[in-house]
């Protein structure tokens, strides 16, 4: 099994959807968590970050983190079409001396205008 | 813009070539990763850097080296490529300081190996 599992995809909604991603783990050594935008041949830009339970808004924006179910969202407002992007899950936890990061595989996300 | 740059954006490569992808960052970050990327399979961890004098291995190391010639550069080397090293290869950099996770990626380079 994967220390984090994450839904391909891909997804595809209509301009001024909500969209909603998500990532299940396992390891409850995870402490931060991570969302990712990747651009097609882009390399991958942090887009939000969280450290404790609950939500975080930026705009747009919403990342939920609940480590009781080991289950984050991010959800994505008034949905448009240069959110087309994949959006990777990322999350941390202290391994070796360093925080080790460990991705989630992506979910491709497309918004028709 | 402070920036992790990468050369070449794509290569093609012939099975057996020695080849280095090479990557330059003007952020000022200590640490340095070298990730490839495969579809369904995500970013992998290939080789980490803290300094100059301290790289480890990650998770899919085989077939692999690296060298950080300075604070600013760390380049990934394929001894004698074969095809399923073909993969998208990111390096990244880290600020290194107190508990930063943040990572900043470059634009990657393709590599194909026939």
């Amino acid at each position: 099994q994967k220390e984090v599992e994450q839904d391909p995809g891909p997804l595809s909604v209509p301009e001024g959807a909500i969209v909603s991603l998500n990532c299940t783990y396992s390891n409850s050594a995870f402490q931060y968590f991570m969302w990712y935008r990747q651009y097609s041949r882009k390399g991958p830009e942090l887009l939000m970050y969280t450290y404790s339970s609950g939500n975080k808004e930026d705009g747009r924006f919403t990342a939920q983190v609940d480590k009781s179910s080991k289950y984050i969202s991010l959800f994505i407002r008034d949905s448009q079409p240069s959110d087309s992007a994949t959006y990777l899950c990322a999350m941390s936890a202290r391994s070796g001396g360093y925080q080790k990061v460990t991705f989630g595989t992506g979910t491709k996300l497309q918004v028709i205008p | 813009d402070a920036d992790v740059t990468q050369t070449p954006r794509n290569r093609i490569t012939k099975t057996g070539k020695r080849i280095m992808l090479e990557c330059s960052q003007t952020k000022g970050h200590d640490r340095m990763y070298w990730y490839r990327q495969d579809p369904g399979l995500g970013l992998r961890l290939i080789y980490y850097s803290f300094d100059v004098k301290d790289i480890n291995k990650g998770e899919i190391s085989d077939g692999y080296s690296v060298s950080r010639q300075a604070q600013a550069k760390f380049s990934l080397s394929l001894e004698s490529a074969i095809p399923n090293q073909t993969a998208l290869y990111f390096c990244a950099t880290q600020p290194g300081r107190g508990t930063n996770e943040k990572l900043f990626f470059g634009s990657g380079t393709q590599l194909s190996v026939l």
